[in-house]
């Protein structure tokens, strides 16, 4: 089975900060990774696959990259409906597993 | 629009059965590939199981042997049968659509609509 994790588990940010988010599987998964949005009572929303691209109807404040085993979520300039827990997929495998989630939060 | 409709949760004791479903609409379900996810209180997320359009069923180990992914062409529903269920399955099941990225990314899968999701609680 391949591991995600995530680092950090949790960040404190404030609105017009830009935040980065990382997550590493345990071997070489090429671009092969999902990222999440997921807010408490939601459904989790997509916003991001195969690495770097933007899923429809995402801002373009949300961007993604890396290959092989390292990747990065980033928010370029946080707004008020960004605070959530995010959460990397990878979708290498027929395993389909999650990174443990990282939780934005209010400063 | 894709939307997709859980029902079925609810409270059951260790060792019983429950069946939810996951009603589709905008998209017809023996033509695309349907996934159960689930998120317990307090945890992350955790992929359970996958239909693909052509039938072919895959399971976490978690649930392998308990839990079994069905679907009604007819009614544009998916279904997950579970038994033997635990406290451990205790959250809120999703079901989700998986799409496939295109040219060498045709094995890529990514959920890109969700239903609202149902609670399932497995306490005595």
């Amino acid at each position: 089975d391949i591991q995600m994790t995530q680092s950090p588990s949790s960040l404190s940010a404030s609105v017009g900060d830009r935040v980065t988010i990382t997550c590493r599987a345990g071997q070489s998964i090429r671009d092969y990774v999902n990222w999440y949005q997921k807010k408490p009572g939601k459904a989790p929303n997509l916003l991001i696959f195969a690495a770097s691209t933007l899923q429809s109807g995402v801002p373009s404040r949300f961007s993604g990259s890396g290959y092989g085993t390292d990747f990065t979520l980033t928010i370029s300039s946080l707004q008020p409906e960004d605070f959530a827990t995010y959460f990397c997929q990878e979708t290498y495998d027929n395993l389909w597993t999650f990174g443990p989630g990282t939780k934005v939060e209010v400063q | 629009e894709v939307q997709l409709v859980e029902s079925g949760g609810g409270l059951v004791q260790p060792g019983g059965s429950l069946r939810l479903s996951c009603a589709a609409s905008g998209i017809s379900v023996s033509q695309t590939y349907m996934t159960w996810v689930r998120q317990a209180p307090g945890k992350g997320l955790e992929w359970v199981s996958m239909m693909y359009s052509g039938g072919r069923k895959l399971y976490a180990d978690s649930v392998r042997g308990r839990f079994t992914i069905s679907r009604d062409n007819s009614e544009d529903t998916v279904y997950l049968q579970m038994n033997t269920l635990r406290r451990e399955d205790t959250a809120v099941y999703y079901c989700a659509r998986a799409s496939y990225g295109s040219g060498s990314y045709f094995n890529l899968y990514y959920f890109d609509h969700w239903g609202q999701g149902t609670l399932v609680t497995v306490s005595s």
